[in-house]
């Protein structure tokens, strides 16, 4: 079964800092989609960044960016100089491709900021 | 651009009761999901339409969950009746369509929570 794991459930850092949100997944694909999810308490889910595994350039978006290890299977998000409005659920998902456009959500780092 | 809008927000019914949620996708967006998300999960597909059609309801309880999509646009996900475990938050995507299905980047509303008694 292809499945996505997020192995921290919570995370801390100070307002300012960098912090790491580890993901790995699991699949005999040779292309598909990964994202990262942003859910605030508001539980609005917002999309963060994408990488297409054929890609091998990292994806990166303002203060965002992932490192993108396709033969380790693992797709890290990394925020730098963090703000209060950072603290959220964040999701890593992976869509495998196929017929359906079905998107595998791993469980979540709730990540905090400290001021 | 409108965001991909879901009512109500919140819902609290007893179980055994019914309930219905609506949503209406980004326009011009062809593919239409609902997801359920147990607190402490992430999102679990339920179903996906493409247009008026169902492209995979695979996960969906059938014997107490409907879902339509009227005319290719908004859609309404259907629970009855409802067992306590039903309790999460419901949510909406809808994305455009891409030459690949899974090149496609989902966009979510922002859920209806359901309590269930």
């Amino acid at each position: 079964a292809q499945t996505v794991t997020q192995s921290q459930p919570e995370m801390s850092v100070q307002e300012a800092e960098t912090v790491t949100l580890s993901c790995t997944y699991d699949t005999s694909e040779s292309d598909y989609y990964l994202f990262w999810y942003k859910q605030p308490p508001s539980r609005q889910m917002i999309l963060v960044i994408r990488q297409e595994a054929y890609k091998q350039q990292n994806a990166t978006e303002n203060r965002f960016s992932v490192n993108f290890q396709k033969a380790a299977k693992s797709f890290s998000l990394k925020i730098s100089d963090s703000q209060l409005g950072d603290a959220a659920m964040y999701f890593c998902a992976c869509n495998y491709g196929g017929a359906t456009n079905k998107l595998i959500f791993g469980t979540g780092t709730l990540l905090a900021v400290q001021p | 651009e409108a965001g991909v809008a879901q009512s109500p927000r919140y819902k609290i019914i007893e179980k055994r009761q019914s309930v219905a949620f609506w949503c209406n996708p980004i326009s011009g967006h062809a593919t239409l999901y609902w997801y359920q998300q147990i607190l402490g999960q992430g999102p679990k597909l339920l179903i996906q339409f493409q247009n008026n059609g169902v492209v995979d309801d695979s996960q969906l309880p059938k014997d107490r969950f409907s879902a339509e999509r009227l005319k290719g646009v908004d859609s309404t996900l259907k629970i009855q009746p409802a067992k306590l475990e039903d309790s999460a938050v419901y949510l909406c995507a809808s994305s455009f369509e891409a030459p690949l299905a899974y090149q496609e980047t989902q966009y979510f509303g922002p859920g209806t929570r359901l309590l269930v008694l």
